[in-house]
Parts: structure tokens; sequence; C-alpha cells
């Protein structure tokens, strides 16, 4: 019954690796968005898409590419890993990209060394 | 830029007290704000919104306060209760060029509610 949920929920890599994460919202929810939150809890937007198109891209390295296969599904791939990347990486979804209650998935916390 | 913050990064309080968390933004053009509660391991979860035509709005044991004037947004819980620990944050939504849901969070206040 879980809404919006993430795989992993723990990630340990070292730097240099290439790794995904992966989410999924069962709400029928049309957009989908990707935030990072640091040590510090702060919660930044950095990707979204609405209906598999991507339309917000926040200044993120390139190393950081979202692919959408359908409405349902946003993975972030993130590639040449970084000791910097180490967060917690939030899925969330809304109805429609004019909606702004967003819901968010547990979060999954990658841990570069 | 910018963006939204906290007044108090931390608010302990014993249960059963009302408690108050602050939040200050500084977009004139943000139209829409929206709380959310953050336990600890877990996403964030929304508690209330409000639009800026409003500058009250009520929920179950929880109201949001909005003074435009001096761009403050409040966030008030009716004794409170251990399970209400948590990050509180608000986050805005501004008006202006591309609305595509994008919210622009604050900091947080930590509230521990102690028994």
């Amino acid at each position: 019954d879980t809404a919006v949920s993430q795989t992993p929920k723990y990630l340990v890599t070292q730097m240099g690796n290439d790794k995904s994460i992966k989410c999924e919202q069962n709400l029928g929810h049309d957009t989908m968005y990707w935030y990072k939150q640091d040590s510090k809890k702060f919660l930044k937007i950095m990707f979204s898409y609405n209906n598999k198109e991507l339309i917000i891209n926040e200044t993120v390295p390139n190393r950081f590419s979202p692919k959408s296969p359908d409405k349902a599904h946003l993975n972030l791939h993130i590639n040449s890993l970084e000791l910097g990347d180490s967060a917690v990486y939030f899925c969330a979804s809304s109805q429609a990209s004019g909606a702004y209650e967003q819901y968010f998935g547990p979060g999954t916390r990658l841990t570069v060394t | 830029g910018e963006s939204v913050g906290l007044h108090l990064p931390t608010l302990s309080v014993q249960e059963g007290d009302n408690s108050i968390i602050n939040c200050a933004y500084s977009n004139s053009a943000s139209d829409y704000f929206i709380w959310y509660k953050q336990e600890s391991g877990k996403g964030p979860q929304f508690i209330i919104d409000i639009r800026s035509n409003m500058d009250k709005r009520q929920g179950q044991r929880v109201t949001v306060l909005l003074n435009k004037t001096v761009k403050h947004l409040s966030l008030q819980i009716a004794a409170t209760q251990p399970g209400d620990s948590a990050v509180y944050f608000c986050a805005e939504k501004n008006a202006g060029g591309t609305s595509y849901g994008k919210l622009t969070f604050g900091q947080g206040t930590i509230l521990t509610v102690h028994p």
C-alpha cells in the first residue's frame, strides 16, 4: 500500500562508481520529483518530470541523469560519484505539475566513501 | 537569491503545550506556502498549506498564519504530543516564472516534545 517507494533505502559506495536509485509511485500522479537533503537537513529540488517530460532541471552536475520510463517511475542515475554526493535523496510525486502538495518517498541514504 | 528561512532551528516543549514554529520568507512574489513534517528516517509529510489570498487556515490541531506585510509564516500546533516531535519545514512557491510545482524549502525547525 506504499504510495511512493524508493530502492534502495541505503547505498554505500566508493568514489568514482556509478549508481542508480529507483522510484515508483502508485498514486496515479502525473508529476514526479527528485530532491537532495544534505547533512543539515536542507532540502533542495533537483529534477521534476511531468508525464515523462523533464520540466524542472535545477543546477545539478550532469553526472546526475534522471530517467522516466513511464509516469509512475522516475529513476536517478549518478555517474562518477563524489564525496559531496553523500546525502539523502527523496523522490516525490504530485497529482499534476500545478498541484503543489507533494507526496514524498522514504528516502535513499547515499554514502560515498 | 531569495529564500525561505526559519527563525528558530530548535524548539522544545512539554506535552500538552501549544507550539509555534516560525518561518520568514523574502520572496514577495510567492503565492502558496506549505508546511511539512519530517520524522526521523522518513520523508517529509504534508501538514497544511495556505494560499497568499488567505491569512489563516486551520486543520486538525494545526493552524497556519500568514502575514504578507512582514513576510512571515507560522505553524501553530495545539496540545503538542510526543508524536509531534519531528523536523518541520516551510516551503514556498513563486508565483512568477515557471510554476511547475517547484517548491523552495526552508532550513527546518527541530521540535522536541517532552512527556
